[in-house]
């Protein structure tokens, strides 16, 4: 059973750029949530979805930032025209309902 | 809102030393609570969790938590820490009623050595 699967692993932009963070849960998983890691800091909720409906994006940034998951295919995490401060680590994990959190490997955002 | 505290940032010890990492969390109500590890280059992975029952919880690799709810506590120990344990080590609370949402602390990275 291969675990939370994301992609790329890492990502380098140039301000003004738009990255696209992937994120494939773990088979049977139908919740997903993305997670960001700032240098120096422990990890930040952003939001919570399940298939084709966002549940929680309290985390979220008001602009620029936005998230899906799609009937198919993975998770998405876009962020529009990036800007240093989201230099960071992006972190997704699935879960089956009411089960714990599985984590990916991340995908670690460069702005340049 | 909810926090977690992580009072060591960085803890350097020796192997066969014992390990204690504090965890605290600002919140009154029923909370799981979890503690992660991430080795150099790998992604986070559940070392145990605490939702209810037994307040002393048992977990992977020798690692243990006791949830202290008068502390509002979850402090990870391990008797005796091998090189291998280097790592850095997130302690995370979830809400009863906020989904699944995890907050974590600002973890502590740990190095032990040999």
């Amino acid at each position: 059973n291969a675990g939370v699967m994301q992609n790329p692993r890492h990502l380098v932009r140039r301000r003004g750029q738009e990255a696209r963070l992937r994120c494939s849960p773990m088979k049977g998983h139908s919740h997903v949530y993305w997670y960001r890691q700032l240098p120096e800091e422990g990890l930040k909720f952003m939001v919570y979805l399940q298939k084709e409906n966002i549940i929680d994006e309290s985390g979220m940034p008001k602009e620029r930032f936005s998230a899906e998951f799609p009937k198919e295919g993975p998770s998405i995490l876009r962020i529009q025209q990036v800007v240093r401060g989201d230099s960071a680590a992006y972190f997704c994990a699935s879960s089956p309902l009411g089960g714990h959190q599985y984590f990916g490997p991340g995908t670690r955002l460069t702005v340049t | 809102a909810q926090s977690v505290s992580q009072h060591n940032h960085h803890v350097i010890l020796s192997e066969a030393a014992s390990l204690e990492l504090g965890c605290n969390y600002s919140y009154g109500g029923t909370v799981n609570l979890f503690w992660y590890v991430q080795y150099p280059g790998q992604h986070l992975q559940l070392l145990l969790k605490y939702f209810s029952g037994d307040p002393l919880v048992k977990g992977i690799k020798g690692f243990e938590a006791e949830f202290i709810k008068s502390k509002f506590s979850f402090n990870l120990r391990k008797p005796s820490v091998q090189w291998s344990d280097t790592a850095e080590y997130f302690c995370a609370v979830n809400l009863n009623n906020a989904g699944n949402m995890l907050t974590f602390g600002g973890g502590t990275r740990l190095m032990v050595k040999p």
